[in-house]
């Protein structure tokens, strides 16, 4: 049972557009939410976050949203550079619990 | 100056064996993990230390053993591989309560043949 599901497992974008990278969980205790991105033959690597208390986090070129009623997380990747070709992996847990729940992860690939 | 370090990168060794797994954090983090990257590319959690005390333990098949000597450290034996373990293992580390993130190693593939 996959609580937390990334529904396309792949997307493409041209360099200098808007990568939107989604996300769906089922569980409302969730109330941190994360953005994780990963090369091959690499660790996830940590990139944003949000807390529940939020509707949006902003860094630099990457910025979260969270739509709580939803329960649907995205990612705004603006502009896309092709280094930004990886996977991503949205991530949650409640607080006081110490288990991260991944999602399936989308390849994004940015073409040049 | 390698935030959560894992060895070896690589592993490959016949069913049956008995190998481990060693990880070391330096980012004074708490809490430590082992997850596990199956063929479908999901990352599902195995374990969890807390200060050098088991926290989570998932469904996880008890030829899996982790140790935590210090809170720096979290290792990972696995008796009697099978070819079912065949996977990417990955350590990571976070700080306690709060809001913290997950701080991850490079990953082990570990391949049984």
């Amino acid at each position: 049972d996959q609580q937390v599901k990334q529904n396309s497992p792949s997307l493409s974008v041209q360099e200098g557009r808007i990568s939107i990278l989604n996300c769906d969980y089922t569980n409302s205790m969730f109330d941190y939410f994360l953005w994780y991105k990963k090369y091959p033959a690499e660790g996830p690597t940590f990139l944003i976050s949000i807390s529940s208390i939020k509707d949006k986090n902003e860094d630099g070129r990457f910025t979260v949203f969270l739509n709580k009623s939803a329960k649907h997380l995205s990612l705004h990747i603006v502009p896309s550079q092709p280094g930004d070709s990886a996977v991503y992996f949205c991530a949650t847990h409640s607080s006081g619990t110490y288990k991260y729940i991944f999602g399936t992860g989308t390849r994004l690939k940015v073409l040049a | 100056d390698t935030a959560v370090s894992q060895t070896p990168k690589y592993l490959v060794t016949q069913m049956g064996n008995d190998k481990s797994i060693k990880c070391e954090q330096n980012l004074g983090h708490d809490t430590m993990y082992w997850y596990k990257q199956d063929s479908k590319k999901f990352l599902k959690i195995m374990f969890s230390y807390n200060n050098k005390e088991l926290i989570i333990n998932e469904t996880v098949p008890n030829r899996f053993s982790p140790k935590s000597p210090d809170k720096a450290h979290l290792n990972l034996h696995i008796n009697s591989l099978e070819l079912g373990d065949s996977a990417v293992y990955f350590c990571a580390s976070s700080l306690t309560g709060g809001d913290s993130p997950l701080h991850f190693g490079n990953g082990t593939r570990l391949t049984v043949t």
